[in-house]
């Protein structure tokens, strides 16, 4: 079956920094989606992504749909404590089930 | 506030025993889905349903069961046949199912083994 891969695994950064994460697959998407899940409760969207080369941005939070349509990135910038938290990617072609990624966990450090 | 609630939060199973998560919507959204949650480990599916009284088995449907009698509710039985049951349950629902439309996920049940 599709799978992601999401790298890094887990990353931890300084409070400030900008941090970058990716999502790789080896069969195309029509969409892609970015999620954040706190310690404890579901996943929230973060972003949706429709278009092959498509950028789009929600306040501190960057997202790229790769050319390709086999990828897909996220950039949040200037991270805060609050940032913390698990994020998943979600692939999704039409007809067919949503396949999320394993996710990516990111630590702010004071 | 539209959105999707679970309960409940915090549940435990004892040996042999059926157990029944709840998930309601009130987003007015035809497809609903359940996945199961390891610690480390991404989303899988277990069950979805694209319309009241339709439901499929998804990629771990094995000693779960499920109903749609409503369009509100989407209700997960993990059975005494699942051995290995505790995990973190998500219920989401979208608004079409095999759509391009996001899922939106309630605030989990997590299941746990006494």
């Amino acid at each position: 079956g599709q799978q992601l891969n999401q790298s890094p695994q887990s990353m931890f950064i300084q409070e400030g920094e900008d941090v970058s994460m990716n999502c790789t697959s080896s069969s195309i998407f029509n969409t892609w989606l970015w999620y954040k899940q706190d310690p404890g409760e579901g996943p929230v969207l973060l972003i949706a992504l429709y278009k092959a080369g498509e950028l789009t941005s929600n306040g501190r939070l960057t997202a790229q749909f790769g050319i390709t349509r086999k990828d897909s990135f996220l950039n949040i910038s200037a991270s805060i404590p609050s940032d913390v938290g698990i994020y998943f990617c979600a692939g999704v072609l039409y007809g067919q089930n949503f396949v999320f990624g394993p996710g990516t966990r990111l630590s702010v450090l004071p | 506030d539209g959105g999707i609630t679970q309960s409940p939060k915090y549940l435990f199973r004892k040996e042999g025993q059926n157990v029944t998560l709840s998930c309601e919507q009130n987003l007015n959204h035809d497809a609903m889905y359940w996945y199961r949650q390891d610690p480390g480990q991404g989303l899988r599916l277990i069950y979805y349903s694209q319309i009241v009284n339709d439901f499929q088995k998804g990629d771990i449907a094995e000693g779960y069961s499920v109903s749609r009698e409503k369009k509100e509710s989407f209700p997960l039985t993990v059975t005494s046949a699942q051995k290995n049951p505790t995990a973190f349950y998500l219920c989401a629902s979208s608004m079409q199912l095999h759509s391009n439309q996001p899922q939106h996920f309630g605030d989990g049940t997590r299941l746990s083994i006494l």
